[in-house]
């Protein structure tokens, strides 16, 4: 079966703070592309990155870095010296079988 | 220049109508979609199109039904609209199905009374 399990449902830091938002998905198959899309309060949502699973090499992208572990299913979002306008729902999804599967988000507060 | 565009952003409503929303894309994309987002934030996928064709049609009653006129719109049409339907509807486009960079809409808030 397929899922994605975001573990961490709220998490809150001061800013500066480092933080890793934690995905870890569920797949039988060997062809699956992976996201992560942000929902700041104002609700509009925003793509972030996608990976397809024969691309393991971590990416960064200024403040925020991106850790695929295919050994433990994992796809980790970290964001480096977090801001004020960091604050977020944070998603991330699964893609196989032509169909998406969603995390539950984790709401990011981060805090002056 | 709005790439991906709903109408109308907020929609209130009786048990029992119907009620359309609008979606149009001028990024000249080939699948568009459409997303449920309930109150607790979860996110659902509700259908999606890939050139006029419906690839995913996830389990959704069937008083929701996509309509695409042409590449560049997907429109929601709901039948005997239900409290549960109450949610915040997001449409959205990529290039390709799935694998591409989603572009979404501002989303519509429909609230049924």
């Amino acid at each position: 079966a397929q899922k994605v399990t975001q573990a961490q449902t709220e998490i809150s830091v001061v800013e500066k703070e480092d933080v890793t938002l934690d995905c870890v998905y569920e797949t039988r198959d060997t062809t699956y592309y992976l996201f992560w899309y942000k929902q700041p309060p104002s609700g509009e949502l925003v793509f972030l990155i996608r990976r397809n699973s024969f691309d393991e090499q971590n990416e960064i992208s200024g403040r925020y870095s991106w850790n695929f572990q295919k050994s433990t299913s994992s796809f980790n979002f970290t964001i480096t010296a977090s801001q004020v306008v960091d604050s977020a729902v944070y998603f991330c999804a699964l893609y196989n079988f032509n169909k998406f599967y969603f995390g539950s988000g984790t709401k990011l507060n981060v805090k002056p | 220049d709005t790439a991906v565009s709903q109408t109308p952003k907020y929609l209130v409503t009786q048990m029992g109508n119907d009620k359309s929303i609008k979606c149009e894309q001028n990024l000249g994309h080939d699948t568009m979609y459409w997303y449920k987002q309930d109150s607790k934030k979860f996110l659902k996928i509700m259908f999606s199109y890939n050139n006029k064709e419906l690839i995913i049609n996830e389990t959704v009653p069937n008083r929701f039904s996509p309509k695409s006129p042409d590449k560049a719109h997907l429109n929601l049409h709901i039948n005997s609209l239900e409290l549960g339907d109450s949610a915040v509807y997001f449409c959205a486009s990529s290039r390709g199905h799935g694998t591409d960079t989603q572009y979404f809409g501002p989303g519509t808030r429909l609230t049924v009374l």
